[in-house]
């Protein structure tokens, strides 16, 4: 099956500092990715859509200043975290379903971000 | 998209089937039952999905209620790698929108 890289897999920084995460599609094109996190013990959240070569969509409550997104490519999406507080602190997956096949969505295996 | 009620939690036996049910009164004649499994500390990864018919593939099977309004993910024998939550997930045919997950079935395998 189609694979989706995310890296890094955990991440510790100190409050403050900027963090970015990747999000590839190593055997396939993606035209839309999306960013989700989990807090403990809950389900996962959508936060925002990243799309190709214009803006990502935000959901709401979700800050667009603090979590930049980039989509440079059909293969590649990024997710910083800009000034980190420790209420950050997360689970980050993002996801991605195959350009035309939009049925099946293959997913990272999740960045654990712990801010200090 | 459509609700979905699934029960929080679940205990299986190892090397026996378990059946995962997952109640969707209001699903339209358009959605897909798609059900995606999370291991812990994993991204969630596609298991299994269907229309009306009842589907198999090497993972498990999809039984589909007659009237669409409930379904059952059916592991013909539990190992313990397969401890996860398990989400039932409507979706419309074709969409490249979000998945949109509930709190889904946090199954337990038994030694």
């Amino acid at each position: 099956g189609a694979v989706v890289s995310q890296h890094p897999s955990r991440v510790i920084c100190k409050s403050g500092t900027s963090v970015k995460i990747e999000c590839r599609s190593l055997d396939f094109q993606a035209t839309t990715m999306f960013w989700y996190r989990q807090f403990p013990k809950q389900s996962l959240m959508l936060m925002a859509t990243s799309n190709e070569g214009s803006k990502a969509t935000y959901e709401q409550g979700v800050e667009k200043d603090k979590f930049l997104i980039n989509h440079a490519s059909l293969t590649l999406s990024t997710l910083t975290v800009t000034s980190a507080h420790p209420e950050d602190s997360s689970f980050y997956i993002c996801s991605a379903p195959p350009a035309g096949k939009g049925d099946i969505q293959y997913f990272g295996a999740g960045t654990r971000l712990s801010v200090l | 998209d459509a609700k979905t009620t699934q029960p929080n939690s679940m205990e299986s036996n190892e090397e026996e089937p378990v059946h995962l049910p997952c109640n969707h009164s209001t699903i339209s004649g358009t959605d897909y039952i798609h059900w995606y499994r999370q291991l812990p500390s994993q991204g969630p990864e596609y298991v299994i999905h269907g229309l009306t018919s009842n589907v198999n593939n090497r993972m498990a099977s999809l039984a589909i209620a007659e009237d669409r309004k409930s379904s059952t993910l059916i592991l013909h024998r539990a190992t313990l790698r397969d401890a996860a939550v398990y989400y039932c997930i409507l979706r419309d045919r074709g969409s490249a929108r979000q998945l949109t997950f509930g709190s889904g079935t946090q199954l337990t395998v038994l030694p």
